[in-house]
């Protein structure tokens, strides 16, 4: 029961331009959105988050949509650069239990030189 | 201002043997989480833990799989008996709080049985 979809398990983008990560949902009472970034061998490290009340969250290069009667959230990383380079996981929890956390599979991205 | 710890990073066990894998959370931190990821699978969340408190343990296999959180001390996800389908990457995960606080995650432990 993969109540957090990532779609596609790899995208491939050039230095500079921009990077566009999808994710879908299929729990409506999900209400709190995040990002994680993991390289090799290491633990998923916190990018950025945005809760239901809102539909756009932007920190630096990173901006996170989300677009609720859709059930969609998106990351752009605008201009990507090669350290981007890694594995990018969506995760998602609901009110009632904002602890447990949702995560999708992850979409692997390759930001080339 | 140390991440979580996690250790052993690397644990081998044969098939029946028990597995112990220790988390200590951020400094400050009094809320733990376990997630297991099995290969080209997203984390899937086993446990929430208070200290000395179980808060959810939905995620956890109802049998060999066993969590607590001491008042003192590191928290530890013990499995027994462990089979082949249990080798994946175990991450623990701290966070100050409840409400809308990300988890800050260790570096995992990667459990291969044999």
């Amino acid at each position: 029961d993969q109540q957090v979809k990532q779609n596609s398990p790899s995208l491939s983008v050039q230095e500079g331009r921009i990077s566009i990560l999808n994710c879908d949902y299929t729990n409506s009472m999900f209400d709190y959105f995040l990002w994680y970034k993991k390289y090799p061998a290491e633990g998923p490290t916190f990018l950025i988050s945005i809760s239901s009340i809102k539909d756009k969250n932007e920190d630096g290069r990173f901006t996170v949509f989300l677009n609720k009667s859709a059930k969609h959230l998106s990351l752009h990383i605008v201009p990507s650069q090669p350290g981007d380079s890694a594995v990018y996981f969506c995760a998602a929890s609901a009110g009632d239990n904002f602890n447990k956390f949702y995560f999708g599979s992850g979409t692997k991205l390759n930001v080339k030189p | 201002n140390a991440g979580v710890m996690q250790n052993p990073r690397h644990l081998v066990r044969r098939r029946g043997q028990e597995a112990r894998l220790r988390c200590s959370p951020m400094k400050g931190h009094s809320h733990v989480y376990w997630y297991r990821q099995l290969p080209e699978e997203g984390l899937k969340f086993m446990v929430y833990l208070q200290k000395e408190n179980i808060i959810d343990e939905s995620g956890m296999p109802k049998e060999r799989f066993s969590a607590e959180f001491p008042k003192e001390g590191p928290s530890i996800l013990r499995i027994q008996q462990v089979v082949r389908g249990d080798s994946a990457a175990y991450f623990c995960a701290s966070s100050p709080g409840t409400l809308f606080y990300e988890q800050y995650f260790g570096p995992g432990t990667r459990l291969t049985v044999t």
